[in-house]
């Protein structure tokens, strides 16, 4: 089956400062790739997807992730971090008729 | 601008209650499924649906029914609550091909004495 793994409980950063959140996968064939952002007490929001195509894939609020198939990671990034971006983050990755998550990276920016 | 619609928000229930967690979509999408999210386990698929009329187990389905007679309702039964399924549940759903990417309700904090 499918998996992914976030090997950081937490991951704590200073505004301004670049963040990386680690994710790394294991999947037969081609990986469909996304990562989640939840904030308290909501449900989980869309950042980005890996289909096919360029490693580097841009999603919403200034994210990135590099997907790299030799290391089979996919690594969200930020050049700068906000405040605001303190939240749960998960990576996961689409089966036919499930999504597999890990199990979270809680990012913490601090002032 | 709804989206995935989630009811109720939260609810305290006593061993071997039942009850029904609602869920509707107004995006018209074909799959609907339902998660449940425990600490340091990220979220793990209870129950998911292709299209009205077709339901199909998850990863965690023991003590947990659904049933799909529209395209937009997709609700969870609780037959005899135990305090195992104390958790926060959450109904997702995307449009079919699966590299969609899944639209989330807001959750239910369910707690079971």
């Amino acid at each position: 089956a499918q998996s992914v793994a976030q090997p950081e409980d937490q991951v704590n950063v200073a505004e301004g400062n670049p963040l990386t959140v680690k994710c790394t996968y294991s999947v037969s064939g081609n990986p469909y790739l996304f990562w989640y952002v939840q904030y308290p007490n909501r449900g989980l929001q869309f950042l980005l997807k890996y289909i096919t195509g360029d490693n580097l894939v841009k999603g919403s609020y200034g994210f990135e992730a590099e997907f790299n198939k030799s290391q089979t990671s996919f690594h969200l990034k930020k050049p700068s971090a906000l405040v605001s971006d303190s939240a749960l983050y998960f990576c996961a990755v689409r089966e036919v008729n499930d999504m597999r998550f890990g199990a979270g990276t809680r990012l913490t920016v601090k002032p | 601008n709804a989206g995935v619609t989630q009811t109720p928000k939260f609810q305290v229930l006593k061993t071997g209650q039942s009850m029904t967690l609602q869920c509707a979509q107004d995006m018209n999408h074909e799959y609907m499924s339902w998660y449940r999210q425990d600490p340091g386990m990220g979220l793990r698929l209870i129950h998911y649906s292709v299209g009205a009329g077709i339901t199909d187990q998850g990863e965690v389905p023991n003590g947990y029914n659904v049933s799909r007679s529209t395209t937009e309702d997709f609700p969870l039964r609780l037959l005899s609550a135990a305090p195992s399924q104390t958790s926060v549940y959450f109904c997702a759903s995307s449009a079919v091909p699966s590299r969609e990417k899944l639209f989330f309700g807001s959750g239910t904090q369910l707690s079971v004495l």
